[in-house]
C-alpha cells in the first residue's frame, strides 16, 4: 500500500515563474492537507480539502496561492509568480477519516521548492 | 507566541540514556499526535492520544496526555543513533466557531541527536 506521494521532490523557479505541486493520497483517503515548512517558523497549516471541496483554507496566502482536488487525479498547490520568500518545503498529508482526534494524518516526503 | 510549545528545543544525549520531550498548550488538546522528521524527509506518525492520562507505548518510545489536557511528553528509553530526527507535536485546537476539524498545529521541534 503506497504511502502519500508528491512530486517533484525538488523544484527550481525563477522569480516571477509558476510553481505547481502534486500529491496523490494513500489509498482509500479522500481528505488533503496541504502545509508548508519554512526554515525558522515551523510546519503550518494551509488548506484542507475533500474531493472537489476545499473545507478550509484558513492558512493560506490571500494572494498567488490555490488548491484543487478533483475528482479524478492528484491534489494540486499552485503559486503563480513566485517570489524568494516562497521557497520552503511543502508536505501534503491524507487521512481516511476528518474529524477530532480521529484523523490521523500520513505525511508525504515533501516537496522543496527553490525560487532563485 | 507559539500556540503548542516544545522543550527542549534541541536536545544531545549518549547512547543508551533516557530522554524526555514535553508539549505545553495554553488551550485544552483535543487530540495531541506525535510525529518523527527526518532531516530532509516527511513527518512519521508516531502515535496519537485523545483521553486525558492516556499513555501509549511503542518500542521504546511512551507518550502520555496529562490529566487536564495541556501537555504531553514523549519518553525514550534506552536511546538509540536510529531514534535521531527532530520529534514534533500536532494538535487539535479549539478555535472561533468550533474545533478545525482537519487543521493541526504544530510545535515548532525537538532536534534530537544520540551519539554512539
Amino acid at each position: 500500500n503506497a504511502g502519500v506521494m508528491q512530486n517533484p521532490r525538488h523544484l527550481v523557479r525563477r522569480r516571477g515563474q509558476e510553481a505547481r505541486l502534486r500529491c496523490s493520497p494513500m489509498k482509500g483517503h479522500s481528505h488533503v492537507y496541504w502545509y508548508r515548512q519554512l526554515p525558522e517558523e515551523g510546519l503550518k497549516f494551509m488548506v484542507y480539502l475533500q474531493k472537489e471541496n476545499i473545507i478550509d483554507e484558513s492558512g493560506m496566502p490571500k494572494e498567488r496561492f490555490s488548491a484543487e482536488f478533483p475528482k479524478e487525479g492528484p491534489s494540486i498547490l499552485r503559486i503563480q509568480q513566485v517570489v524568494r520568500g516562497d521557497s520552503a518545503a511543502y508536505f501534503c498529508a491524507s487521512s481516511r477519516t476528518a474529524g477530532v482526534a480521529k484523523n490521523i494524518q500520513y505525511f508525504g516526503a515533501g516537496t522543496r521548492l527553490s525560487v532563485l | 507566541s507559539q500556540e503548542l510549545e516544545q522543550s527542549p528545543q534541541s536536545l544531545i544525549v549518549q547512547e543508551g540514556k533516557n530522554l524526555t520531550i514535553n508539549c505545553t498548550s495554553s488551550k485544552t488538546l483535543y487530540g495531541l499526535y506525535w510525529y518523527k522528521q527526518k532531516y530532509g524527509e516527511g513527518l512519521i506518525f508516531l502515535m496519537m492520544l485523545q483521553k486525558g492520562g492516556e499513555e501509549k507505548s511503542h518500542e521504546k518510545i511512551t507518550a502520555k496526555l496529562d490529566e487536564k489536557k495541556q501537555q504531553s511528553s514523549l519518553h525514550i528509553t534506552a536511546s538509540q543513533p536510529s531514534h535521531a530526527g527532530i520529534y514534533l507535536c500536532g494538535a487539535d485546537l479549539p478555535y472561533a466557531g468550533g474545533t478545525s476539524y482537519g487543521k493541526l498545529t504544530f510545535g515548532q521541534g525537538t532536534i534530537l541527536t544520540v551519539h554512539p
